[in-house]
């Protein structure tokens, strides 16, 4: 069975412009969950949507936002965009929320931003 | 606030040597603990997890983490390291309440395995 896919892989783009970046989970999956990733600040948890509805969220200002459609695909869009949000984007699925939680969320590869 | 030091940014060590990385957390009660392990070019892989009861967790991949509430620590171990654990290895906690255990990460432990 086909793995996470996130689309594109990379991205570059320019201060104050929005990227929204996509994410298929594996069939079946209902959970779809967001990580930041960068050397400054580490991993941090974006936010989860399950069922079409967020369930969690981090601490990410509003520019950050996200949905999930009803064959689960989520999509993750950062407008006004920072240097700072320069970062890998990781998406991960799981069968039911709280992925983190469980030995069976399985991440995508990651898609690449760079804000210059 | 809650927050979570991995004091060793690189270790090295032998393939077939034991293997201790080190976590401290800093949170006014015991958090849920856990351990993510990053492999090259991969998403993260959740090791093991701390909720309650015996203070020595056994994991995937031959992993166990012991917590210790008077170090605040929970401390990750393997007696044998292979060369494919080579990888970035993740502590983070949970608050123990409020229904969501968003996890709040460590800065990371690269481990190199040396032949």
């Amino acid at each position: 069975k086909a793995g996470v896919t996130q689309t594109p892989r990379y991205l570059i783009k320019t201060r104050g412009q929005q990227v929204t970046l996509s994410c298929s989970p594996i069939s079946g999956h209902r959970s779809v969950s967001w990580y930041q990733q960068t050397p400054g600040q580490g991993l941090q948890f974006l936010f989860e949507y399950f069922s079409e509805t967020q369930r969690n969220k981090g601490n990410f200002p509003g520019r950050f936002s996200g949905r999930q459609f009803s064959n689960s695909r989520s999509e993750m869009n950062v407008s006004t965009l920072e240097l700072g949000d320069s970062a890998l984007y990781l998406c991960a699925s799981s069968l039911e929320t709280g992925g983190w939680l469980s030995y069976e969320q399985y991440f995508g590869p990651g898609t690449r931003l760079t804000v210059t | 606030a809650q927050s979570v030091t991995q004091p060793d940014i690189h270790i090295t060590v032998s393939e077939g040597a034991s293997l201790e990385l080190r976590c401290n957390y800093s949170y006014g009660a015991t958090p849920y603990l856990f351990w993510y392990v990053q492999s090259p070019g991969q998403g993260l892989q959740l090791l093991l997890k701390y909720f309650s009861g015996d203070t020595l967790v056994q994991g995937i991949k031959g992993f166990e983490a012991e917590f210790k509430r008077s170090q605040s620590s929970f401390n990750l171990r393997k007696p044998s390291v292979h060369w494919s654990d080579a990888a970035e290895y993740f502590c983070a906690v949970a608050p123990p309440s409020g229904g969501s255990y968003i996890p709040t990460f460590g800065r990371g432990t690269s481990l190199i395995v040396h032949p």
